[in-house]
């Protein structure tokens, strides 16, 4: 059972490209969500999907857009990189309160 | 939205003693306080959690209390061990399962 599975583990881009975080799970879980997590700021929210079909906005939404794909899938794309987007990434599911996170994505933005 | 202050952000521990975090929440509607662990390089982990129905909760070396009077709520890891050491994270939400997250501890167990 591998739970939430995220891909890359490690991103490196330039200022300008785009690239999409990719995010699966196998828990048949309704919600899904995409995290930031920087220095001394705990985890935000970029994103969150309450079902399939459906898609919100969080706390730091500027500058990303997802796609829930089905039921398992939740992507996170960056159309164009900023240094500020430097990051590590996670995305989490869940079917009631408990969120399951994935091993998250490190990414650089130079 | 929900504001979630966690206290304090970095923790030092000789091994066997206890350690305790604090956070405290501004949304009065907030109904359920989970606590993640996270070790080097991995997601956060639920450790223990809680509901406003409950003011005090246990799992072996860790326990939880809340004050929804105060809004604040708090971990407690006695007997602490080498395996301790990560960085913890409280959180809070209502209902709607979206978690707003403590900034996060960093505890370090001494041998």
């Amino acid at each position: 059972n591998a739970g939430v599975t995220q891909t890359p583990k490690f991103q490196v881009l330039k200022t300008g490209q785009s690239m999409t975080l990719q995010c699966a799970q196998d828990m048949n879980h309704n919600s899904m969500y995409w995290y930031r997590q920087d220095p001394g700021m705990g985890l935000r929210l970029i994103y969150y999907s309450a079902s399939e079909g459906t898609t919100d906005k969080g706390e730091v939404p500027n500058g990303y857009n997802v796609s829930r794909l089905n039921k398992r899938e939740f992507s996170l794309r960056l159309e164009s990189a900023a240094p500020s987007q430097t990051s590590v990434y996670f995305c989490a599911s869940s079917q009631t309160n408990e969120a399951f996170f994935g091993q998250g994505t490190r990414l650089t933005v130079v | 939205g929900e504001n979630v202050e966690q206290h304090p952000s970095t923790l030092s521990v000789q091994e066997g003693d206890s350690a305790v975090i604090k956070c405290t929440y501004s949304d009065s509607a907030s109904n359920y306080f989970p606590w993640y662990k996270q070790e080097l390089g991995k997601g956060p982990q639920l450790i223990i959690d809680i509901r406003s129905n409950v003011g005090e909760k246990k799992d072996q070396r860790i326990a939880v209390t809340l004050n929804k009077t105060a809004k604040h709520f708090s971990l407690h890891i006695t007997e602490t061990q080498p395996e301790d050491s990560a960085v913890y994270f409280c959180a809070a939400s209502h209902n709607d399962y979206k978690l707003s997250f403590g900034a996060g501890t960093t505890v370090t167990v001494r041998a």
